[in-house]
């Protein structure tokens, strides 16, 4: 089965650039959704098709995907932004939604 | 405004069952498939399964085939997820979903809070 690969942690001073990876096997094929997810909330929806905002996300939030690893950039970091971020695609192949393991972003 | 609201939390016993749901509001609820996520405590999302409420084409993960059942009443624009003899291990935050466009989940629910213990 497909697997995403995030790293559990990262930390950033804020004003500075977060940048959370999420790897797997050509994942520049597919399709690659970002979720943010703040302790006591459900997930929130930041960017999907690889580098799309939905309405009301800031610009701050970007995303980028190539070759084995799609990134999701947080620009001008604020303290708001302390969250746990999930990637997410649809596997073609088996009809399967995977999560990747989710990372911890801490402001610091 | 697309709303998806889950029923309050439950406390179980080993072995009992138990019918979680999700309402859906604000889209036509037949025309776009609702997913449920699981995240255990202190850990991450994983996916469960979806169903199309149009014509209740239901997918599983492999994970949870079996484990679990997918529901939906179009009639009252309800979405359901069921245990039949739940587990300490079913012990978890549930969301519901709405895929509006291939293949993400635009809204969540607010989540169900299952503990399962004797």
């Amino acid at each position: 089965s497909y697997v995403l690969t995030q790293p559990p942690s990262v930390s950033v001073a804020p004003g500075k650039t977060a940048r959370i990876t999420c790897g797997g096997n050509n994942i520049g094929s597919k399709s690659v959704h970002w979720y943010q997810q703040k302790p006591g909330q459900a997930p929130v929806l930041v960017i999907y098709y690889d580098s799309d905002r939905p309405s009301g996300i800031p610009e701050r939030f970007s995303g980028s995907n190539s070759g084995n690893t799609a990134t999701l950039t947080i620009s001008r970091v604020e303290a708001g932004d302390e969250a746990d971020y999930y990637c997410q695609v649809w596997d073609s192949s088996s009809d399967l939604w995977v999560f990747g393991g989710g990372t911890k972003l801490t402001v610091l | 405004e697309v709303q998806l609201v889950q029923s309050g939390a439950e406390v179980k016993k080993p072995g009992e069952s138990l019918k979680i749901s999700c309402k859906g509001s604000g889209y036509s609820f037949t025309s776009y498939w609702i997913g449920w996520v699981r995240q255990m405590p202190g850990k991450g999302l994983e996916w469960m399964g979806i169903i199309y409420p149009g014509d209740s084409d239901t997918r599983y993960s492999p994970s949870f085939q079996g484990q679990v059942t997918i529901s939906a009443d179009k009639s009252i624009s309800t979405a359901y997820l069921q245990w039949s003899s739940l587990k300490a291990s079913d012990t978890a935050m549930y969301y519901c979903a709405i895929r509006l466009r291939p293949y993400y989940f635009d809204y969540w629910g607010q989540g169900t809070l299952v503990t399962v213990s004797s």
